[in-house]
């Protein structure tokens, strides 16, 4: 069956460390998505990709990352931790012409 | 622009009574509107999802949606309430036009006593 996975589930990192946290899709679909759950904010677009090359910036972009060389992959990147960076991460996708998105089953991320 | 708000942060109800979670939106067309479900320490899932196409949507365990435009509503139901309900709940607005983004309201947590 098709799916979305993300890895690491779990990971603490310290300040001012690079993080990558890896989304991986086996939908086929065009369209990826980064968004970030804090309480109280629901969930915030961070990055957004239509296509392999093709990034956008969301509504939290400041501190991360993307770049899509392939369909199925879209890793975000954590330049330089912070404190205010400790969430949920979640990806999701989509199909071309289709705004009904499924997600992936999120990473935890803690800056100490 | 286009926004959601969920009435409720917070709703506890028994199990065997029925579910009732509120959402308003904002919309300058007719939008795609969603209910996501979360269980605790996973991902988003799918409950339903509204296209114009009928103003009644069924979704999966029960749950049910009505839009009502004069309203700006999209309130979630389930007539009777079960132990495994217990989660968080997104209402959702598409964007619209060609960026098939997602805006998501507050949640409400759904809390079922036994």
């Amino acid at each position: 069956d098709a799916e979305i996975t993300q890895s690491p589930r779990h990971k603490i990192t310290e300040t001012g460390r690079q993080v990558t946290l890896a989304c991986h899709q086996t939908w086929n679909h065009n369209n990826m998505f980064w968004y970030r759950q804090d309480l109280g904010h629901g969930l915030r677009l961070i990055h957004y990709s239509y296509g392999v090359q093709d990034t956008n910036k969301g509504e939290v972009s400041d501190g991360y990352s993307v770049s899509r060389s392939n369909t199925e992959d879209l890793p975000l990147t954590l330049e330089s931790a912070a404190s205010s960076q400790t969430s949920v991460y979640f990806c999701a996708s989509s199909d071309l012409g289709t705004d009904t998105q499924y997600f992936g089953p999120g990473t935890r991320l803690t800056v100490l | 622009a286009q926004s959601v708000t969920q009435l409720d942060s917070h709703v506890s109800v028994s199990e065997g009574t029925p579910v009732l979670l509120r959402c308003n939106y904002s919309s300058s067309y007719s939008p795609s509107l969603f209910w996501y479900v979360q269980h605790p320490n996973k991902g988003l899932q799918l409950l339903l999802k509204y296209t114009s196409a009928a103003t009644l949507v069924k979704g999966i365990n029960g749950f049910e949606a009505e839009f009502k435009k004069s309203e700006t509503s999209f309130h979630l139901t389930k007539p009777s309430a079960h132990m495994s309900d217990a989660a968080e709940y997104f209402c959702v607005v598409s964007e619209g036009g060609a960026t098939n983004k997602l805006i998501f309201g507050t949640g409400t947590l759904l809390a079922v006593q036994p």
